[in-house]
């Protein structure tokens, strides 16, 4: 099974400031089709996941612009360009690639 | 709107048996593939289980392969879990989703889950 790693696992980030989560991969994530499978998910506090971003940088629907992927093969990040008040929550990074799919331990991003 | 809503969560001894189901709407279930996530405060997320459009392929994790079983009722657009020989850590949050697009494991859209407590 591939095993994914975050760091960090704590974020306490100050509004209006960014914010960057970087998450490694045991194995390539690269596929033979060129794409790297390797999604993003927040869990806002009392909430289910959600999807932030597919497939390294594809940010799903309805997602601000703020939040951004970028990376490949095993090395990931997600970056918030600007922090607000919503984007506390946890978040997850997942390869998509081979079941059984697998997700990061989660990195807590809160409020100073 | 799609929504996913999961139910047939509850406390269980361990040896027993529960079946989850989750009902979809604002989408056609048949032209998806699903899985079934769990989440514990120790482990974390764990994806469980996927099956394709009709029924004919189903995968699992290695720790619920031969208890746990995945079928889905695309006429009632219901995806159900049935989970047999019970134990402790099978105690999470089962959470079903819908595969963005049946190739990779991306879950586009989540439900709110059902809890399941296995415990004597």
């Amino acid at each position: 099974d591939i095993v994914m790693t975050q760091s960090p696992l704590s974020l306490p980030v100050t509004p209006g400031e960014p914010a960057s989560i970087s998450c490694r991969s045991s194995q390539s994530l690269l596929h033979s089709d060129g794409k790297n499978y390797l999604d993003w998910y927040v869990q806002k506090p009392g909430k289910s996941p959600q999807l932030l971003i597919k497939l390294v940088s594809n940010r799903a629907s309805g997602v601000p612009d703020r939040f951004s992927g970028r990376g490949s093969g095993t090395d990931f990040t997600l970056q918030i360009s600007r922090v607000e008040a919503e984007d506390v929550g946890v978040y997850y990074c997942m390869e998509a690639l081979q079941s059984p799919f697998t997700f990061g331990p989660g990195t807590n991003v809160d409020i100073k | 709107e799609v929504q996913l809503v999961e139910s047939g969560g509850g406390v269980v001894q361990p040896g027993g048996s529960l079946r989850l189901s989750c009902v979809a709407s604002g989408f056609t279930l048949r032209s998806y593939w699903m899985q079934w996530v769990r989440q514990t405060p120790g482990r974390g997320l764990e994806w469980v289980s996927r099956i394709d459009n009709d029924g004919g392929y189903t995968t699992y994790v290695e720790a619920v392969k031969g208890r746990f079983t995945i079928s889905r009722d695309n006429a009632k657009n219901t995806l159900f879990l049935q989970m047999n020989s019970l134990r402790d850590e099978d105690t999470a949050v089962y959470y079903c989703t819908r595969d963005a697009d049946g190739f990779g494991g991306t879950s586009d859209y989540w439900g709110l889950g059902t809890p399941v407590t296995v415990s004597s």
